[in-house]
């Protein structure tokens, strides 16, 4: 079964400071990938998706991530965060050419934006 | 604004009861999807709805139950409510094919007292 690994569940960082959330995923097969941001009391927003080509992705708000498949990880980044960044960030994998989109989700980082 | 509407917000209620859930997809999706938020287990698939035929169970408990109705709607049913079923309980829908992302409703919060 597929698993997805958030190893810090919380990243303190100044603002306009570099960031990276870390993710890794357990599949030895091909797969699709998603970092979804939650804000307080809100659903979850898409920020980035890999489906395939180029391992750089680039999403919403400035965020991007790059597909390592020899270390399945998928690392989101932001090169200067913002107070407004905070919130909790998900990593998710689901099966590519599978009967369903459903996503496995990581535990979430909680990105703290200190100014 | 996702697109997703959940319905209710909030729901407050007493061990043992039951409760309906429901969702209303984006324009044009076809499936639903039901996940459970809690501090303790984050976020867990429940069941995947397509066009109206369950597609893929997750870790879904046998007092819970779904449906997904001609008008692409969909009722997450809980019964027997405990404690423990208190959470933040997600309706997703997306469009079909590989790799299409799931949109999320801003969710139902379950307080069981």
């Amino acid at each position: 079964a597929q698993s997805v690994t958030q190893l810090d569940s919380q990243v303190p960082v100044f603002e306009e400071a570099p960031v990276e959330l870390r993710c890794n995923y357990s599949s030895s097969v091909s797969v699709y990938l998603f970092w979804y941001v939650q804000y307080p009391n809100q659903g979850l927003q898409l920020l980035l998706k890999y489906l395939s080509g180029s391992t750089l992705v680039k999403g919403i708000n400035g965020f991007e991530a790059e597909f390592n498949k020899s270390q399945t990880s998928f690392h989101l980044r932001k090169p200067s965060v913002h107070i407004s960044d905070t919130a909790e960030y998900f990593c998710a994998v689901s099966d590519y050419g599978g009967a369903t989109n459903k996503l496995i989700f990581g535990t979430g980082t909680l990105l703290a934006v200190q100014p | 604004d996702s697109g997703v509407t959940q319905t209710p917000k909030h729901l407050i209620t007493a061990t043992g009861q039951r409760v309906t859930l429901r969702c209303s997809p984006r324009s044009g999706d076809l499936s639903v999807y039901w996940y459970q938020q809690s501090l303790d287990q984050g976020l867990q698939f429940l069941i995947h709805y397509y066009n109206g035929e369950e597609r893929a169970k997750g870790n879904i408990l046998e007092r819970f139950s779904a449906q997904q109705f001609p008008d692409l709607h969909s009722e997450l049913n809980l019964s027997s409510l405990e404690l423990g079923d208190s959470a933040l309980y997600f309706c997703a829908s997306s469009v079909e094919g590989g790799g299409s992302p799931l949109h999320f409703g801003n969710g139902t919060r379950l307080t069981v007292t």
